[in-house]
């Protein structure tokens, strides 16, 4: 394992239909973050955890967008009912040590498109 | 919370020259500044990043400095060349009452190194 890996890289999906995306961090990391980015801007932070605990929540952009990390390793994000304006990229970063004060290492990213 | 403002949005300079990016934060318990590079399609990669016990920091032809009286830090890239072509993104901690969460990017700047 060298990297932070997502899975898949590209989704197209139809509005209304539901989504997961996975996101395996670098093994001996035990932070793990959700970003969302649109075209032109920086990632937007949407939630965290620390090992299995998700510490914040209250930036995920609606009651239809929810987030796993179950045993503490790989996490899932979910959201439900698709709409045009949920199209964007998804990014997973994971970083080593408790605090953001330290290097957070992106992946790949997922990109969703919803027709 | 912690709002992050970056300019310019696009700079262009020819190959050789040095560049400038320049940030602004908000919050004053803000004490870690990454900067992040995005090549076309890829993932954000951290360049530099500096903490608040220090003014500057260099790497090889990349500095960043600090200057927390007036909340602003800044990128700077000597000698640029075509490989320094990207978008770079500033950003800062986001805290909430238990701690640092995630982070907070810039809008980005995209740099365009002219041959």
């Amino acid at each position: 394992d060298t990297g932070v890996s997502q899975d898949p890289r590209h989704k197209i999906t139809k509005r209304g239909q539901n989504v997961t995306f996975r996101c395996d961090p670098i093994s001996e990391h035990n932070r793990l973050y959700w970003y969302r980015q649109t075209l032109g801007q920086g990632p937007e932070f949407l939630t965290y955890f620390q090992n299995e605990a998700q510490l914040e929540k209250s930036r995920l952009l609606s009651d239809r967008f929810s987030a796993e990390r179950p045993k503490g390793s790989f996490s899932t994000l979910e959201i439900q009912r698709t709409e045009q304006g949920d199209s964007a990229m998804y990014l997973c970063a994971s970083s080593l040590e408790a605090g953001v004060n330290t290097e957070a290492f992106f992946g790949q990213g997922t990109r969703l498109t919803v027709v | 919370g912690e709002n992050v403002e970056q300019h310019p949005s696009t700079l262009s300079v020819q190959e050789g020259d040095s560049a400038v990016i320049k940030c602004t934060y908000s919050d004053s318990a803000s004490n870690y500044f990454p900067w992040y590079k995005q090549e076309l399609g890829k993932r954000p990669q951290l360049i530099i990043d500096i903490r608040s016990n220090v003014g500057e920091k260099k790497d090889q032809r990349i500095a960043v400095t600090l200057n927390k009286t007036a909340k602003h830090f800044s990128l700077h890239i000597t000698e640029t060349q075509p490989e320094d072509s990207a978008v770079y993104f500033c950003a800062a901690p986001i805290y909430s009452g238990g701690g640092a969460d995630g982070l907070t990017f810039g809008k980005g700047t995209h740099l365009i190194i002219q041959p």
